[in-house]
């Protein structure tokens, strides 16, 4: 089953510009985390924020947690074409006897030179 | 240091035959999980292994079964397989469980069920 839903599914914007993508989930968690896959390769982790954060930052990535709305964001800033990937966000219950990193539905960023 | 290690790559099966995944953690790592992507049904877990015990399991099938060896390294096995079946099987370790380090995905395989 998927934990949540993510928003936009795709979203295309000019090289430089920035990019948000949203995710939502649905029950409690002990940490969110954000990968990106490259076109049916393996995940590549990005950024693991906790249930106790509201924001981190990790180079060009910018990740927001709001527990109270069991929302997440993920802005990444000055674009590159490197960047277009599909966007995952997963929650991480395992606090709360919940099965391991379950996975929203993604985002595909295509990134327009 | 080297990544996580899955294999085969792509592997092409008929229906009713069996299959065995195999996945190696970064070194150090004792946590295997492997996940099952598909277009439809998206990324789903399927089980989790720490230091050879199942912790963890997904909503699948008892067709769906995997082990832990002492060395961390993890199989999977699919056996009576249907076309369903056919997907990208990820695996991702961790240092450990219940701790926020983030996980580190092999490459996959891709199983094709004919």
């Amino acid at each position: 089953s998927q934990q949540g839903e993510e928003d936009p599914q795709a979203l295309s914007i000019q090289e430089g510009e920035n990019a948000t993508m949203n995710c939502s989930y649905k029950t409690s968690i002990n940490n969110l985390q954000w990968y990106r896959q490259n076109s049916g390769r393996g995940l590549v982790h990005l950024i693991l924020i906790r249930s106790n954060e509201r924001e981190k930052h990790s180079g060009r990535l910018r990740v927001t947690l709001d527990t109270s709305k069991k929302s997440s964001s993920l802005l990444i800033t000055a674009s590159r074409a490197a960047d277009t990937a599909s966007y995952f966000c997963a929650t991480d219950g395992s606090n709360f006897g919940n099965e391991k990193l379950t996975f929203g539905t993604g985002t595909r960023l295509t990134i327009i030179p | 240091k080297a990544g996580v290690t899955q294999t085969p790559r792509y592997l092409i099966k008929t229906r009713g035959q069996q299959v065995t995944l195999s996945c190696s953690p970064i070194s150090g790592h004792r946590s295997v999980s492997w996940y099952q992507q598909t277009p439809g049904q998206g990324l789903q877990f399927l089980f989790e292994y720490f230091s050879e015990t199942q912790r963890n399991k997904g909503n699948f099938p008892g067709r769906f079964s995997g082990r832990q060896f002492s060395n961390s390294r993890s199989e999977m096995n699919v056996s009576t397989l249907e076309l369903g079946d056919s997907a990208l099987y990820l695996c991702a370790s961790s240092r450990g469980t219940g701790e926020a380090y983030g996980y580190t995905f092999g490459s996959g395989t891709r199983l094709t069920v004919v």
